[in-house]
């Protein structure tokens, strides 16, 4: 079946510091691949999607590239700061017909100024 | 720009007590979701509905019951909360034509006691 896994946390950093959070799948076909963002006390919210082999998304400096050769879709920041302190989520959906979201562990990320 | 809306936010609940918990979006999307979310265990799908009229079971559904009340509301009941019901439930909704992107609620916070 389709799963996600992600690197454990919680990764701390120090401000400006730059960032890496791993995220492989495992899924049949070609899925959509995304990462969601968890703030404090909030639900989550989408941070960039990729939807075919080779895509970057990217988002408030957050980037992330479509990765089919070792099914990864790794999560990177430049230079962190305090306000990216959050919970993330690597996620798929395959792209035919009706799929549901999977969803990874999440990776709680804390960054000190 | 309400997105979507879930109640209550925080509940305590004794055991075999029923409650339900709403859910409304205002975007026009076929697709809505019921989730919860524990420590180390990510978001687990309890019910769905593809579109109006239909639901299906997600991953964990023993305990709950859902309603797609209309296009635009889809409930959770459970109808005799168990502590390992305490959790944050997510509230969500997807449509192609928003590419298929699932759009989360702030989460309700249940105890069970």
């Amino acid at each position: 079946g389709n799963s996600v896994t992600q690197m454990e946390g919680p990764v701390t950093l120090s401000e400006e510091a730059f960032l890496t959070i791993n995220c492989t799948y495992t899924a049949t076909g070609y899925p959509s691949l995304f990462w969601y963002v968890q703030y404090p006390g909030e639900g989550l919210q989408l941070l960039l999607k990729a939807t075919k082999a080779d895509d970057k998304g990217s988002n408030k400096g957050f980037e992330a590239t479509y990765r089919k050769e070792t099914t990864s879709f790794h999560l990177e920041k430049g230079s962190v700061q305090v306000s990216d302190s959050a919970v993330y989520f690597c996620a798929l959906k395959k792209n035919t017909g009706f799929q549901k979201l999977v969803f990874g562990t999440g990776t709680r990320l804390l960054v000190s100024p | 720009n309400a997105g979507v809306t879930q109640t209550p936010k925080f509940q305590v609940l004794k055991t075999g007590q029923s409650m339900t918990l709403q859910c409304a979006q205002d975007m026009n999307h076929n697709s809505m979701y019921w989730y919860r979310q524990d420590p180390g265990m990510g978001l687990r799908l309890i019910y769905y509905s593809a579109s109006e009229g239909t639901t299906d079971k997600g991953e964990v559904p023993n305990g709950y019951n859902v309603s797609r009340l209309n296009k635009r509301e889809f409930s959770l009941r459970l109808e005799s909360a168990a502590p390992s019901q305490t959790s944050v439930y997510f509230c969500a909704s997807s449509d192609p034509d928003s590419g298929n992107t699932i759009y989360f609620g702030e989460g309700s916070w249940l105890t069970v006691v």
